[in-house]
């Protein structure tokens, strides 16, 4: 099963802008970790976030987290092309030993 | 670092036929590692946790005597897809836990299965 949502399900945004995704989650968790996928390929680490953390930055990434209301963001600021991917975050439960448990993730597109 | 591999990337095969995909870990041990299934623009879902000397452990509904895991070395998983039929055809991804950093997993480049 699923433990997060993700929204928008899709973004388009022209290249240079700032792309916000939000994550959702229903348990308590250990650490929330953000991937990126391109289309057909494996995921690539981006970021993780643990529970005793607000913010985090990671070069054009800026992930927050919000324990109180079980939900993360994932913002890339300043937009290039080749940022068009699906981005998934994913939990480590509390208690939960180590899988992670990915939401239904975002469909970026960034267009010249 | 952090570097895992899959093998193969694509495999085509008939119904009936079983099918082996590799899962190495290339610069570190990993005591376990993941695989998982993923349909066309859907999340991932795991299938099973990957121990090195032991069983794996599946998740709910995954037939462990469909889908054969070995984890003989501290870099090598095996996902084995026995008697494949069409609705096995699928994206399977492996990753591969790090536990010098706070147990991030990396992932492998994914094997595209198509059964015929």
């Amino acid at each position: 099963s699923q433990q997060g949502e993700e929204d928008p399900q899709a973004l388009s945004i022209q290249e240079g802008e700032n792309a916000t995704m939000n994550c959702s989650y229903k348990t308590s968790i250990n650490n929330l970790q953000w991937y990126r996928q391109n289309s057909g390929r494996g995921l690539v680490h981006l970021i993780l976030i643990r529970s005793n953390e607000r913010e985090k930055h990671s070069g054009r990434l800026r992930v927050t987290l919000d324990t109180s209301k079980k939900s993360s963001s994932l913002l890339i600021t300043a937009s290039r092309a080749a940022d068009t991917a699906s981005y998934f975050c994913a939990t480590i439960l509390a208690g939960g030993g180590n899988k992670l448990t990915f939401g239904t993730g975002t469909q970026l597109k960034v267009e010249l | 670092g952090a570097v895992v591999s899959q093998h193969p990337s694509r495999v085509i095969c008939k119904s009936g036929t079983s099918v082996k995909i590799e899962c190495r870990s290339l610069d570190f041990q990993a005591t376990t590692m993941f695989w998982y299934r993923q349909f066309p623009k859907q999340s991932l879902m795991l299938m099973a946790t990957s121990n090195e000397g032991s069983k794996a452990t599946y998740e709910q509904g995954v037939e462990k005597d469909k889908f054969l895991i070995n984890h003989a070395s501290l870099t090598l998983s095996t996902l084995t897809v026995t008697s494949a039929h069409p609705e096995d055809s699928s994206f399977y991804i492996c990753s591969a836990e790090w536990l010098a950093g706070d147990n991030e997993q990396f992932f492998g480049p994914g094997t595209r299965l198509t059964v015929l």
